[in-house]
């Protein structure tokens, strides 16, 4: 089993849509979750870090994180051409910031 | 966000010859980074975990002779590649912990072509 899970996609959604992003991950012991956007031929970039359960927002991106269940999303709202780009979580086990666990992404693709 | 900047963007070599790639934290210190390879269409591999004044961890499978790796500053990483074959063309990539939020934050990439 991997340690954490995303659908690969792609996911197709008609501009100005909500997108909704889902990752789940297999230990109870991870305590930090964090989502990054990689466009085409560039690196990741952080967008999200949430850390607790609930949502957590940050402009048209809501990060919402269920311990319980071991599930943590991305939402973003009023989807935009220019959010195309392959979505990876990534968690952190407590107190061991040397290793992080990366999903295989999810292609997310906005038609205008 | 922290900063992490990589250099060169993008190398072209030839077959046999060695390439270093550094990677560098310009806001924060650094004791621990990554490498990463990244081959079209696929997933991040982790390569190493580079220690400041420590030897690095490799990952099952990489070559630590092939790879090798010095982080000889708070800030500095650097990866070089020995002997570079066409095989290792890919697209590597660095990353740094800030440890006072835990996020992990990458540089631009490095892509190498070995012809």
């Amino acid at each position: 089993q991997k340690e954490v899970e995303q659908n690969s996609g792609p996911l197709s959604v008609p501009e100005g849509a909500i997108a909704s992003l889902n990752c789940t991950y297999s230990d109870r012991g991870s305590q930090s979750f964090f989502w990054y956007r990689q466009y085409s031929g560039k690196s990741p970039e952080l967008i999200m870090s949430i850390y607790s359960n609930g949502d957590k927002e940050d402009g048209r991106f809501t990060a919402q994180l269920n311990k319980a269940s071991q599930y943590v999303s991305l939402l973003i709202r009023d989807s935009q051409p220019s959010d195309s780009a392959t979505y990876l979580c990534a968690v952190n086990k407590e107190g061991n910031f040397n290793k992080f666990y990366f999903g295989s992404g999810t292609k997310l693709n906005v038609k205008p | 966000g922290a900063v992490v900047s990589q250099h060169p963007s993008w190398v072209i070599c030839k077959s046999g010859t060695s390439v270093k790639i550094e990677c560098r934290s310009l806001d924060f210190q650094a004791t621990t980074m990554f490498w990463y390879r990244q081959f079209p269409k696929q997933s991040l591999m982790l390569m190493a975990t580079s220690n400041e004044g420590s030897k690095a961890t490799y990952e099952q499978g990489v070559e630590k002779d092939k790879f090798l790796i010095n982080h000889a500053s708070l800030t500095l990483s650097t990866l070089t590649v020995t002997s570079a074959h066409p095989e290792d063309s890919s697209f590597y990539i660095c990353s740094a912990t800030l440890l006072v939020t835990g996020e992990l934050f990458f540089g631009e990439g490095s892509r190498l072509t070995v012809l």
